[in-house]
């Protein structure tokens, strides 16, 4: 099992391109997560999906969009990338979405937007 | 507010040694799950420990165990027996809320031999 996988690995853009994060994970489970890292803040929610066909926002959610395509795999899309969204990204994902459930993580994606 | 404070940014400790590092949140539920997770430098991040809330028992797995103060709202983790390979960030978590996991803001560790 490769757990939940993330492209890309790094990524630089310009200020107002856009691009997608793909996250996909192959241990069957119900609920996906995208997080952003900064310094000094630890982790934060930007979106998550409970199941799939469903979306809801997190914690920071302005100036991203998210896709739940399928069970497997969800992803981040910046229609028109910031500097104030140069960050670490992770994926993750929890098999029923409860309190107690584990959240796996992806390697994480280093974006930088100059 | 649903917040947790990690309120030191760097600890060190000598190989074989023991550490704590500190964790406290702020809710207002009674019901909730408090973790602890590990982000070594590969970045990615494991699960350490977790806590419910309605248990009194401190968990424990192997080296690692918390102190849950649950009317301090304080859960600390404790490392034992340091060895190298646990130098990492350590971020202490909780979810009241389901799929709204709340993190503090790290504290590096660097075990050293």
């Amino acid at each position: 099992n490769a757990g939940v996988t993330q492209t890309p690995k790094f990524q630089v853009l310009k200020t107002g391109q856009s691009m997608t994060l793909q996250c996909a994970q192959d241990m069957n489970h119900n609920s996906m997560y995208w997080y952003r890292q900064d310094p000094g803040m630890g982790l934060r929610l930007i979106y998550y999906s409970a199941s799939e066909g469903t979306t809801d926002k997190g914690e920071v959610p302005n100036g991203y969009n998210v896709s739940r395509l399928n069970k497997r795999e969800f992803s981040l899309r910046l229609e028109s990338a910031a500097p104030s969204q140069t960050s670490v990204y992770f994926c993750a994902s929890s098999e029923a979405g409860q309190l107690r459930d584990e959240q796996f993580f992806g390697p994480g994606t280093r974006l930088t937007v100059l | 507010a649903q917040t947790v404070t990690q309120s030191q940014p760097e600890m060190s400790v000598q190989e074989a040694e023991t550490v704590t590092l500190s964790c406290t949140y702020d809710t207002s539920e009674n019901n909730y799950y408090l973790f602890w997770y590990k982000q070594p430098p590969s970045r990615q991040m494991i699960l350490v420990i977790r806590q419910e809330a309605y248990k009194q028992q401190n968990a424990t797995e192997n080296r690692f165990s918390v102190n849950f103060q649950k009317a301090a709202k304080s859960f600390s983790l404790k490392i034992s027996d340091s060895q190298l390979g646990d130098t990492a960030m350590y971020f202490c978590a909780f979810m009241t809320y389901v799929n709204d996991m709340r993190f503090g803001a790290g504290t590096r560790l660097t075990v050293k031999p």
